[in-house]
């Protein structure tokens, strides 16, 4: 297993259109969770998956996100009308239900908003 | 709410020199905390994990201490090298139903040759 991979890597984009991030976890990590992080911060909490069900999510996560785990496999974060303010790195990690806080992360997918 | 501080919030040592981290935590009731590489531009990477129970956690040159009660952990680097330079977050984990980790904003540590 390669760890958590996250794609794309890198996306640039107009504000008003739509974005879609994929996260895919360790394989037998049944905990997938979604951060935000801007320079000079550390990662901020979004939400978080336990299989399939999306169990908690943050004052963070307005209205123009959304997060699925429709198989509880991979996951998928939309933001949907994006602003110059959701420039951001997107981070994703994954852990057993037994090992909380043992959070595995993946490289991050960066967004810039023009 | 917990809130976490790192302090210092930057720092530059010569090679060799050992150096320490300081975070702290508002709440007290945490599960474990754990302590984070981050490379510019990177994910974040796992250097050591403290469980509530235990005072310390050791890996190579890194050491880490926990102190539930007045709310501290500290990461002792030892005989600094180039290649530490990254940012170190700290991370304690609650107790409550939720699950996610709370961040403070890390130190950034440069080690010059």
């Amino acid at each position: 297993d390669t760890g958590v991979s996250q794609d794309p890597r890198h996306k640039i984009t107009k504000r008003g259109q739509n974005v879609t991030f994929r996260c895919d976890p360790i394989s037998e990590h049944n905990r997938l969770y979604w951060y935000r992080q801007t320079l000079g911060q550390g990662p901020e909490f979004l939400t978080y998956f336990q299989n399939e069900a999306q169990l908690e999510k943050s004052r963070l996560l307005s209205d123009r996100f959304s997060a699925e785990r429709p198989k509880g496999s991979f996951s998928t974060l939309e933001i949907q009308r994006t602003e110059q303010g959701d420039s951001a790195m997107y981070l994703c990690a994954s852990s057993l239900e037994y090992s909380p806080g043992e959070l595995f992360f993946g490289e991050g997918s960066r967004l810039t908003v023009l | 709410k917990q809130e976490v501080t790192q302090i210092p919030a930057a720092l530059s040592v010569p090679e060799g020199e050992n150096l320490v981290l300081n975070c702290s935590f508002t709440d007290s009731a945490i599960y474990n905390l754990q302590w984070f590489r981050q490379d510019p531009g990177k994910g974040l990477t796992s250097l050591l994990l403290i469980q509530s129970s235990q005072r310390e956690q050791t890996s190579g040159r890194l050491n880490a201490s926990l102190d539930k009660s007045s709310g501290r952990s500290t990461l002792y680097i030892a005989a600094s090298q180039p290649g530490d330079s990254a940012t170190y977050l700290c991370a304690p984990l609650r107790y409550q139903a939720g699950t996610a980790l709370i961040f403070g904003k890390g130190t950034t540590l440069s080690v010059s040759s």
